[in-house]
């Protein structure tokens, strides 16, 4: 089955840039989409189809692709961004079947 | 504003069935697909599969098929999702999310979420 692939966590100081990392063969022709999560919380759209920003979301939240990899960067990071953050996308073989990274914890040092 | 609001939490013993439900309001129903994704304790999110309540469509993950089924209800703008043959490994929280389906992957609206616990 398809899978993508993510850092288990990331650390950064407040104010700072983080880049979260999502690789998957099937990302040069399916689109990505990103997700906050908070502890207790429902997953909160941040990214989708790979840098277009839902209404809402502060602009330091970015993304971006290049090949088999994307990335959400959260640029001037502050203390409320620490979440989990999920990538997702679908499989290109034709079931188009959506699939899930195993998520990357942002911590805020 | 586009909300959709879930069922309450559910306990469940083991090879019970669960039913949860998920109305939508502030846009119009049919106009988009419903995905359902569980995730249980400590763990990722877990795609389980889409509905469309335009036409019934509907696509399963592989893993689920044989033990799920998905319906909406037009007139009361709601979404269904059964689980039969429950296991322990089954407790999770299931979000309902808008979105999903042919060329509009992303979930852009999500439910706060049911629990379901499985236990004997």
């Amino acid at each position: 089955s398809y899978e993508l692939t993510q850092p288990p966590s990331v650390s950064v100081s407040p104010g700072q840039t983080a880049r979260i990392t999502c690789s998957g063969d099937a990302l040069p022709k399916q689109y990505a989409s990103w997700y906050q999560q908070r502890p207790g919380q429902a997953p909160l759209l941040v990214i989708f189809k790979d840098s277009e920003r839902p209404s809402g979301i502060p602009e330091r939240f970015s993304g971006s692709s290049s090949g088999t990899t994307v990335t959400l960067t959260i640029s001037g990071v502050q203390a409320e961004d620490e979440a989990d953050y999920y990538c997702q996308s679908a499989d290109s073989s034709g079931t188009l079947d959506v699939v899930f990274g195993g998520g990357t914890k942002l911590t805020v040092l | 504003q586009v909300q959709l609001v879930q069922s309450g939490a559910e306990v469940k013993k083991p090879e019970a069935s669960v039913k949860v439900s998920c109305k939508a309001s502030g846009y119009i129903f049919i106009s988009q697909g419903i995905t359902w994704v569980r995730q249980a304790p400590g763990k990722g999110l877990e795609w389980m599969g889409w509905i469309s309540p335009y036409n019934g469509k509907r696509n399963y993950v592989e893993k689920f098929k044989g033990r799920i089924n998905m319906t909406s209800d037009t007139p009361t703008s709601t979404v269904y999702m059964d689980l039969w043959r429950l296991r322990s490994d089954d407790t999770a929280v299931y979000y309902c999310a808008r979105g999903g389906g042919p060329g509009r992957q992303y979930l852009d609206v999500w439910g706060k979420g049911t629990t379901v616990t499985v236990s004997s």
